[in-house]
Parts: C-alpha cells; sequence; structure tokens
C-alpha cells in the first residue's frame, strides 16, 4: 500500500521569500511518480510538479522545485520568491504500481503574508 | 486546450435523495478518476475507468453510488439515495496515458462538484 505523509497542517511565508512544504512517502513498488497539487479556496486542483522515482535530477517547474530525496523518502516542495496568490492548500500526492489511482497526503495550509 | 469539465458547481440536496454529477475529460484522455474530498482532507479515489471499462472501483459504495462512462469520453457519478456524510467536494481528474504503459501520467483535474446533504 501507498502512503503520503504531510506533518505541516499550517504555514505561513512572508512574500518575496523561499518556503519549503514536507512530503514522506512509503512504498514498495520501484516504479511510482509523486506529484504535488494546488487548491486555491475555489476548489479546483492544480497540477504544479512531477518527479518519477527513477529520476535522476530534482524537477523544477518555475517557482517551484521538488527536492527528492530517495532514501530517505521524501519529496518536499520549494516555492521560491513567494507570492500572495500562492496561499493555498498544497497536497503532495503518489502513483505508480499496478494501477494509476493518486494517493493523496492530507494537504499543508499555506499562507503568504504581504 | 479544454480542460476537465464538470458540473453543477454547486448542489444541495436533502438526505435520501438521489443526485448526479456529469465530468468531460481532456479530449484523447484515455483514463477517467473520481475523487470524493471531504472537507480538511486530501481526496480519496472512488472509481477509475481507462476509456469505458472500469479499472478500479475497490472504494466506491456500491450500494448507493454508481459510475458509468458508456462511451469512453463523458461520465456520470450518481447518489442514490444520499446520506449526510457524502457531503464532500466530488473531483473529477483525466489522464492521457492507459493502463499498461510505463510510467506514471499526469492527472488533471476538474473544478468539482460541491454537494451538501441537509
Amino acid at each position: 500500500a501507498q502512503k503520503i505523509t504531510q506533518t505541516q497542517p499550517g504555514m505561513f511565508v512572508q512574500e518575496k521569500e523561499a518556503v519549503t512544504l514536507d512530503c514522506t512517502y512509503d512504498t514498495s513498488d520501484p516504479s511510482y511518480g509523486l506529484f504535488w497539487y494546488k487548491q486555491p479556496s475555489s476548489g479546483e486542483m492544480i497540477f504544479l510538479i512531477y518527479q518519477g522515482s527513477y529520476d535522476q535530477q530534482n524537477a523544477t517547474e518555475g517557482r517551484y522545485s521538488l527536492n527528492f530525496q530517495k532514501a530517505r523518502k521524501s519529496a518536499n516542495l520549494v516555492i521560491s520568491a513567494s507570492q500572495l496568490g500562492d496561499s493555498a492548500m498544497y497536497f503532495c500526492a503518489m502513483g505508480g504500481g499496478s494501477n494509476y489511482k493518486l494517493t493523496f497526503g492530507k494537504g499543508t495550509l499555506l499562507t503568504v503574508n504581504p | 486546450e479544454a480542460g476537465v469539465a464538470q458540473s453543477p458547481r454547486y448542489k444541495i440536496i436533502e438526505k435520501r435523495q438521489s443526485v448526479a454529477f456529469w465530468c468531460n475529460p481532456i479530449s484523447g484522455h484515455a483514463t477517467l478518476y473520481w475523487y470524493q474530498q471531504i472537507l480538511g482532507q486530501g481526496p480519496k479515489l472512488l472509481i477509475q475507468f481507462q476509456n469505458n471499462g472500469v479499472v478500479d472501483d475497490s472504494q466506491l459504495p456500491k450500494d448507493r453510488f454508481s459510475a458509468e462512462r458508456l462511451k469512453g469520453v463523458d461520465s456520470t457519478l450518481k447518489i442514490q439515495p444520499a446520506k449526510l456524510e457524502d457531503s464532500a467536494v466530488y473531483l473529477c481528474a483525466s489522464s492521457l496515458v492507459p493502463i499498461g504503459q510505463v510510467g506514471t501520467d499526469t492527472q488533471y483535474f476538474g473544478p468539482g462538484t460541491r454537494l451538501t446533504v441537509l
């Protein structure tokens, strides 16, 4: 079974600063993918970034980067130069194995202060 | 490219009534998913289709929930009869890659339907 743990229920960051959202995972599948999604108050899940288990380099997408440490089973999201619009729930998710369903963590509520 | 469409966006019903949600995935996406997201939690998969076949419905409460994807494109999720604990956001997602292909493909989500059962 796959499991995702997000230990930070809430995080605060000042505008223009960087912030790291933690995610640890557990799986017995050798091939898997790790995802981060953003969910604003409007409710839509917005895909941010993906890391494959065999990828050698950490994924980056604009201001988002994924700090993938396979031995530690962690996949932390780093947001650089935070903006007010980054205030939202952030979910870490894992997919892979015999099917492609995503297993989500409980999320972290990020608040960016001006 | 149009995203995943869902309707209605909001629905309020009384317990024991029935309700249906509709989803139209991104054009060409073979796999379609329905998730239930209860307030304060991450989404939980209810059912997964590849084209018009069910891949995984292990967490679907089949005594009251049903779903279909008849022509392998859009899909309907129904609850009959609804219970108070069904109050949640119902998210539809789709992905391009069919089951069996190596790797995990990105799932793209619709705006969701917020259901309130009174």
